[in-house]
């Protein structure tokens, strides 16, 4: 059975500092890795990942795929409020993606 | 750019009462997915179509029916919702495999 296990659940930090999430995953016929943010309303798309050890970024957003490991990592630098939200990690297998459970973030000003 | 539009935003329904939720995109894309999303779960699928003409299930397909309607629109339907349907729907689209999906707004439903 397919999983994706994202770590912690959640988590509360205050603005500057520096968070790591984290995504494994189980899936069978693994073609990429995606990240996206929630805020209120619709997941947003943050990152796709289908090489292992290309770092990605956006600001001060950057992420990174294991596939020997089969694991992802999400970074945020100098967090700030408006990071507060659900990160998203999901997985795609065959024309489906398996989307994790979330983890919450707070940052607390 | 009105990229993927789903109606309605909020609805509340009576055990056994049907509804269906409507979900149309303006990007040309070929394949429609519906999700719901509970608190502590993610996101789990229901059903896809990969492309026009297709339907395919999901995760979690139990109590639902679609219909691509045509290469726009893709329709959710509950015949007889219960309390277990209570959740945000949320419908997403993407041009082929291995693209981002991109998600409408989201309908909160509550079943009582």
């Amino acid at each position: 059975e397919d999983k994706v296990v994202q770590s912690p659940l959640s988590l509360v930090v205050h603005e500057g500092d520096t968070v790591t999430l984290n995504c494994s995953y189980e899936v069978t016929n693994f073609r990429s890795l995606l990240w996206y943010k929630q805020e209120k309303k619709a997941p947003t798309f943050l990152f796709m990942l289908t090489s292992s050890g290309i770092e990605k970024k956006s600001g001060r957003l950057s992420s990174i795929l294991d596939k020997k490991e089969l694991f992802s990592i999400l970074n945020i630098t100098a967090t700030q409020t408006g990071d507060s939200a659900i990160y998203l990690c999901a997985v795609e297998r065959g024309n489906k993606l398996v989307f994790g459970a979330g983890t919450i973030l707070r940052v607390k000003s | 750019n009105a990229g993927v539009t789903q109606t309605p935003k909020f609805q509340v329904l009576k055990t056994g009462q049907s509804m269906t939720l409507q979900c149309a995109q303006d990007m040309n894309h070929n394949s429609m997915y519906w999700y719901r999303q509970d608190p502590g779960m993610g996101l789990r699928l229901i059903y896809y179509s990969a492309s026009e003409g297709t339907t395919d299930k999901g995760e979690v397909p139990n109590g639902y029916n679609v219909s691509r309607l045509n290469k726009r629109e893709f329709s959710l339907r509950l015949e007889s919702a219960a309390p277990s349907q209570t959740s945000v729907y949320f419908c997403a689209s993407r041009p082929v495999l291995n693209e981002k999906l991109f998600f409408g707004s989201g309908t909160q439903l509550s079943v009582l």
